[in-house]
């Protein structure tokens, strides 16, 4: 089954650490996001691709950046994670401009 | 930029009760797509509407693209407990690349 999948669900993690938040999607989509949500609130898109090599940022200034070297793999890392940081991720991924996005299920980041 | 506006922005509702919300804009979008977001979940794409005034229904849910391409309304009939979550729409403008989400609706259903 075409799926969009996201690794860890949830990390707890110190300050300072650096962190990876896998992002994998087997449904060939071209075009995948990054979303930063704090608990109940707002989607806020902090980093886009619309191809391999291809990456943006999104409305939201994050300190965390992205790659995409294969289509169906894109990762986000912090370099230094703070308690600043401390919200759910989620990656979303899609075919076709007005086809809309199909979400993985997040990760929920927590940074002491 | 282009801002999608939601309201209400959160209800309280009884079990067996409908609900209604909208969406809206001050520009124009040509797709309007209705999401649902259970607890510790991603966001689930409820139901697309593709032209204007057109009416979807999904099971309980009906969802309208407004005549003026700048609003989207969303109506549950007879709300289950199932139903709690937040709902956002998502606008695509004529040049937009990517959809803009608007700030959701926070659905509480008391049994």
């Amino acid at each position: 089954e075409a799926d969009i999948y996201q690794t860890p669900r949830y990390l707890v993690i110190g300050t300072g650490k650096k962190i990876t938040l896998e992002c994998s999607q087997t449904m060939g989509h071209d075009k995948m996001y990054w979303y930063q949500q704090d608990p109940g609130m707002e989607l806020h898109l902090i980093h886009y691709s619309y191809g391999v090599n291809s990456t943006e940022k999104g409305d939201l200034s994050s300190e965390s950046t992205v790659s995409r070297i294969r289509t169906e793999h894109f990762p986000l890392t912090l370099e230094s994670a703070r308690p600043s940081h401390t919200s759910q991720y989620l990656c979303a991924s899609g075919a076709g401009t007005a086809l809309g996005y199909t979400f993985g299920s997040g990760t929920r980041l927590t940074v002491v | 930029g282009q801002q999608l506006n939601q309201s209400p922005q959160s209800m309280f509702i009884q079990e067996g009760e409908d609900v209604s919300m909208n969406c809206t804009s001050s520009s124009i979008f040509n797709t309007w797509l209705w999401y649902k977001q259970d607890p510790g979940e991603g966001p689930v794409l409820l139901i697309a509407l593709y032209k204007a005034g057109e009416l979807t229904s999904n099971g309980r849910l009906t969802a309208q693209f407004g005549t003026t391409r700048k609003d989207s309304f969303l109506n549950i009939s007879a709300s289950i407990p199932s139903d709690v979550g937040i709902y956002f729409c998502a606008g695509l403008g004529n040049y937009g690349q990517n959809f803009v989400f608007g700030p959701g609706t926070r659905l509480s259903v008391l049994p």
